[in-house]
């Protein structure tokens, strides 16, 4: 089965510099997306990427997508105190019973120090 | 902006009580999904519904739990004997279709005592 796996599973920033979180996977995917969960709190959607798509952005976050490696990398640059949270990849299947469910890496926890 | 809805956003129940989580998903969305995280572990698929049935469901996904979409507007899950390792934090989550955004809601934490 797909498993989405990050690292590092912590990380630990100064205010301003870039952030750069991985994900690994390990079948086929339809799409990729990234997730950031505040301590305790819901998730939220960050960015999804097709299969098809190398490189995405959205405001200070890119992400990469190489299907040939089945990794993902999520960079955020120029972080603030307000991204010190979690972040989560989560990948789904292709395929004729693809139901969209998501299967969802361990994490990353980024701390950005003011 | 749309967003999932869930309700409570805590409850405590005792060991062997039933326990029925609520949601609201994005109202054009036609997937809807139940997903848990137990505390400090990575987010969990629970089941998938589709067209008012299970489309997938896990492993985790027993015979003591069940969901409804009792009307055009909710989707709930239902625990029916609570156990202490139930403790988690539910979430619901909707997609307009399978290769679109999910998007999650803010999640109910389930303490079991």
């Amino acid at each position: 089965s797909q498993q989405g796996e990050e690292d590092p599973q912590a990380l630990s920033i100064q205010e301003g510099e870039n952030a750069t979180m991985n994900c690994s996977y390990k079948t086929s995917i339809n799409n990729l997306q990234w997730y950031r969960q505040n301590s305790g709190r819901g998730l939220v959607h960050l960015i999804l990427i097709r299969s098809n798509e190398r490189e995405k952005h959205s405001g200070r976050l890119r992400v990469t997508l190489d299907t040939s490696k089945k990794s993902s990398s999520l960079l955020i640059t120029a972080s603030r105190a307000a991204d010190t949270a979690s972040y989560f990849c989560a990948t789904d299947g292709i395929g004729s019973g693809n139901t969209g469910k998501l299967i969802f890496g361990q994490g990353t926890t980024l701390q950005v120090k003011p | 902006e749309p967003e999932v809805t869930q309700t409570p956003s805590h409850q405590v129940t005792q060991m062997g009580q039933e326990v029925i989580l609520r949601c609201v998903p994005i109202s054009n969305h036609l997937y809807f999904y139940w997903y848990r995280q137990i505390l400090g572990q990575k987010v969990e698929f629970l089941v998938s519904f589709y067209n008012n049935e299970i489309s997938e469901k896990s492993e985790i996904f027993d015979d003591q739990f069940s969901v409804e979409r009792p009307d055009g507007s909710n989707f709930t899950l239902k625990i029916r004997s609570t156990k202490l390792e139930d403790s988690a934090m539910y979430f619901c989550a909707s997609r307009a279709d399978i290769n679109t955004e999910a998007f999650f809601g803010q999640g109910t934490r389930l303490t079991v005592v």
